[in-house]
């Protein structure tokens, strides 16, 4: 059964570094979605991408964030200078069409120290 | 701006026994439901959706949720609990209304869902 994959599992960076994240959505999948869950709160929305561009963010992501799909198969978010604050688990997923369910992979755990 | 509230932080159920996790939400337009299953060190899994149609929803492991538009509510349910199912659940929300873009899942809070043998 195809799956989303996420690589690292987990990530520690120091504060300020650059991270990239990497996601390898289901291949026939056209809509691509990262949020992310702070330990023991919900998971929360933070961009949608599809057709090569940002379709919707939230205010989490602001100008410290940046997806792309460099390849035609990885989805990456990069945060430039990370926070103490992002320390999360972020959740790749992806969606066959807009009106369909997402299905999430496995979670990367960024620590920042 | 969308919602969804998730009121119970535990569910405690005897094995056998029917469950059931409450949701509640709050949209502009009309709503498009999921519930979502996440076992420990794990991702999200997929349970079950609505989007239009019938009110009660089969999903998947024997969960069904029934969609409430008066009550706008949307809890999920299961006839007889098994061990297995213990984890976190968590329910999501997204406006059909909200633009045409891919617009993201609102979620809860989750709910702990403990199946005692």
């Amino acid at each position: 059964e195809p799956e989303v994959t996420q690589t690292p599992s987990h990530q520690v960076t120091q504060m300020g570094q650059e991270v990239i994240l990497r996601c390898v959505p289901i291949s026939n999948h056209l809509y691509f979605y990262w949020y992310r869950q702070i330990l023991g709160q919900k998971v929360e929305f933070l961009v949608s991408f599809y057709n090569n561009e940002i379709s919707e963010k939230s205010e989490i992501f602001d100008d410290q964030f940046s997806v792309e799909r460099p390849d035609g198969s990885n989805f990456t978010l990069k945060i430039r200078s990370t926070k103490l604050e992002d320390s999360a688990m972020y959740f790749c997923a992806s969606s066959r069409g807009v009106y369909t369910e997402a299905f999430f992979g496995q979670g990367t755990r960024l620590t920042v120290v | 701006a969308q919602s969804v509230a998730q009121p119970e932080d535990q569910v405690n159920v005897a094995e056998g026994n029917p469950l059931t996790v409450k949701c509640t939400y709050s949209v502009s337009g009309n709503p498009y439901l999921f519930w979502y299953v996440q076992y420990p060190n794990r991702g999200l899994q997929f349970l079950l959706k609505y989007i239009t149609g019938d009110n009660l929803v089969k999903g998947s492991y024997g969960f069904e949720a029934e969609f409430n538009k008066s009550q706008t509510s949307f809890h999920l349910k299961k006839p007889s609990a098994l061990v297995s199912d213990s984890a976190l659940y968590f329910c999501a929300v997204r406006d059909i209304e909200a633009g045409g873009g891919a617009d993201g899942l609102t979620f809860g809070k989750g709910t702990h869902l403990i199946i005692q043998p």
